[in-house]
């Protein structure tokens, strides 16, 4: 069965500072690759995916990924961030084909500091 | 934009009460899911639903959970008995299959007294 990993529950970064937000998988072959934003009180909001070709991925909000398929992981970063981006960030992954549900990480929590 | 839409935003029932948590997925996606988030837990997966039937299911779907596309726009998820560790943000999401992006819809919280 696939998981994720996401090791940090929180992080604190100062506004316009770089991110970095890690996510580590456990599956049998590539997956399709997801982060999702959840802002409180909110539903889950798509960042970003990977399903296959270039290996650095762009998002919405000036987020960015990279599928690492030595590492098993699929790192989130934004070269400076904006108050408004704090939120819960949720790394998922997917088996190909069929209907299969995404597994999710358990999250980090984006702090910003003014 | 069109959106996977949910009602109600927050339902609280009794224990031991039956519950019908709806969903209208976005029009021309062809696979609906359920997933669930228990208070500062991760999203977890419940099921999947294609063509009418069950896809997938996690062992968290039990007996106690059914789903149903009673109509050509509705999905619902019916939780028969709650029970109180029921109580937590239930979220719809649908897409087109073949592992296009699924879109979430806004959730609905239910609470178990």
């Amino acid at each position: 069965a696939q998981s994720v990993t996401q090791p940090d529950i929180h992080i604190t970064v100062s506004e316009g500072a770089s991110l970095e937000l890690r996510c580590n998988y456990s599956y049998g072959a590539t997956p399709y690759l997801f982060w999702y934003v959840q802002s409180p009180g909110q539903g889950l909001q798509l960042l970003l995916k990977y399903f296959s070709g270039d290996t650095l991925v762009q998002g919405i909000k000036g987020f960015e990924a990279e599928f690492k398929r030595s590492q098993s992981s699929f790192n989130l970063r934004k070269p400076s961030v904006h108050w408004s981006d704090a939120a819960e960030y949720f790394c998922a992954v997917a088996a190909r084909g069929g209907a299969d549900g995404l597994t999710f990480g358990k999250g980090t929590h984006l702090i910003i500091q003014p | 934009e069109p959106e996977v839409t949910q009602t109600p935003s927050h339902q609280v029932t009794q224990m031991g009460q039956e519950v019908i948590l709806r969903c209208v997925p976005i029009s021309n996606h062809l696979y609906f899911y359920w997933y669930r988030q228990i208070l500062g837990q991760k999203v977890e997966f419940l099921v999947s639903f294609y063509n009418n039937e069950i896809s997938e299911k996690s062992e968290i779907f039990d007996d106690q959970f059914s789903v149903e596309r009673p109509d050509g726009s509705n999905f619902t998820l019916k939780i028969r008995s709650t029970k109180l560790e029921d109580s937590a943000m239930y979220f719809c999401a649908s897409d087109r299959g073949l592992g296009d992006t699924q879109y979430f819809g806004p959730g609905t919280r239910l609470t178990v007294l």
